[in-house]
């Protein structure tokens, strides 16, 4: 239970393209996404968390134009990297957490495998 | 431990040993805590959680700490595996503005040797 599926794992793209990255939980409904990045041998900083059919509340720092959350529903939400540079290149992560019952606790967060962006 | 820059506190220990891994949280409003398990190239595998109203929770060959009073948080594995390599990380959690959030720490390298 409680599996969060992150699509793609790999991703290589050319500067100046947009890639969107699907994170999708599985076998609960996720209230609430979160996208996270992380820099090699570095902890995780969070992005911005979305709740389902409203707009994504972004951290200080972030650029909304440059990263675009969607929603749409309660297993499913994407982070697309628009007009990626080199140094957008980095680990993305999305989590979801969910109302409590069967196999999903209260205020814990799933996290997805991840996918690797490298910008050309 | 503290890190510094990239590089990233190391534990290491010999298959069988009992291994303990420290955190020291800085939120004392916090409501609960967790703690994650990552292998390299993956995202974090939860581990177990605590509530802040608890000092000590136990699961299967681990067993979570909490001390309020210092804000410390400690993960002990007993009878350590070459599977628990990997970085751990504690995680303080709360509803704060409204939004529940989760504030990462920086992590622990566990090496486990055979």
């Amino acid at each position: 239970g409680a599996v969060v599926s992150q699509h793609p794992s790999w991703v290589i793209c050319k500067s100046g393209t947009s890639v969107k990255i699907e994170c999708r939980s599985l076998d609960f409904q996720a209230t609430t996404m979160f996208w996270y990045r992380q820099f090699p041998k570095q902890s995780l900083m969070l992005m911005a968390t979305s709740n389902e059919g409203s707009k994504a509340t972004y951290e200080q720092g972030v650029e909304k134009d440059k990263f675009l959350i969607n929603h749409a529903s309660l297993t499913l939400s994407t982070l697309t990297v628009t007009s990626a540079h080199p140094e957008d290149s980095s680990f993305y992560i999305c989590s979801a957490s969910g109302t409590s019952g069967g196999t999903i606790a209260k205020n814990i967060q799933y996290f997805g495998a991840g996918t690797r962006l490298s910008v050309l | 431990g503290e890190s510094v820059g990239l590089h990233l506190p190391t534990l290491s220990v010999q298959e069988g040993d009992n291994s303990i891994i420290n955190c020291a949280y800085s939120n004392s409003a916090s409501d609960y805590f967790i703690w994650y398990k990552q292998e390299s190239g993956k995202g974090p595998q939860f581990i177990i959680d605590i509530r802040s109203n608890m000092d000590k929770r136990q699961g299967q060959r681990v067993t979570v700490l909490l001390n309020k009073t210092v804000k410390h948080l400690s993960l002990q594995i007993a009878a350590t595996q070459p599977g628990d390599s990997a970085v751990y990380f504690c995680a303080e959690g709360g509803v704060f503005g409204g939004y529940s959030t989760l504030t990462f720490g920086k992590g622990t390298m566990l090496l486990v040797s055979p």
